[in-house]
């Protein structure tokens, strides 16, 4: 059973246009990570969210991007303005009391 | 900065040999994390490794943790096909940020 789920699994859009990434959480958890994956490549870090906050977020996390918690259940992404090299796998994960952190299985987001 | 170093990137082995895959990390790290990944899927957690020392064995697969090293080891016994997957360390920092390795990528021939 997925820790989390991801919605959706598969996004297309044209550069430039917004898009909102869904992350659900099966219990209730405090700490939520995004990460991105460009294809081939290693996972990269985005951001950290604890207890309805951003905890961290790295140097890829710039003022295209934001996150929310907007009904206290899901967790959103939002590019605001998408680019062609936004393309890339975006997994979400949650984390718990041993701070190990488990994936969700990701949403795949093409840019045309 | 964290950095994380996996070797080798690819790896071809037959079935039923032993082989080792090497993480080295930069500065010191809070934990040690093993993930495999399978092609378009999601990451798997395999191990957490809390402390120098640490040993941790599933299967065909053992995790080790050399902190005075900032060396962590992946060691794969009798290989069979199904373990031929992307493996990925993973240093955290304090905030839980995870650093990934660049993975590596095995793939295990009958």
């Amino acid at each position: 059973e997925p820790e989390v789920t991801q919605t959706p699994s598969h996004q297309v859009t044209q550069m430039g246009q917004e898009v909102i990434l869904r992350c659900v959480p099966i219990s209730n958890h405090l700490y939520f990570y995004w990460y991105r994956q460009i294809l081939g490549q290693k996972v990269e870090f985005l951001v950290s969210f604890y207890n309805n906050e951003i905890s961290e977020k790295s140097e890829i996390f710039d003022d295209q991007f934001s996150v929310e918690r907007p009904d206290g259940s899901n967790f959103t992404l939002k590019i605001r303005s998408t680019k062609l090299e936004d393309s890339a796998m975006y997994f979400c994960a949650r984390g718990g009391d041993t701070h190990e952190q488990f994936f969700g299985p990701g949403t795949r987001l093409t840019v045309l | 900065e964290l950095k994380v170093e996996q070797n080798p990137l690819f790896l071809s082995m037959q079935e039923g040999k032993n082989y080792t895959i090497y993480c080295n990390y930069s500065t010191t790290s809070d934990r040690l994390y093993w993930y495999r990944q399978d092609p378009g899927k999601s990451l798997e957690s395999l191990f957490v490794l809390l402390s120098n020392g640490a040993v941790k064995q599933e299967g065909r697969l053992m995790a080790s943790l050399d902190t005075k090293a900032r060396l962590s080891t992946l060691h794969i016994t009798a290989a069979v096909h199904d373990l031929s997957a992307t493996y990925f360390c993973a240093g955290e920092t304090s905030g839980s940020r995870l650093t990934f390795g660049e993975g590596t990528q095995l793939t295990v021939n009958p």
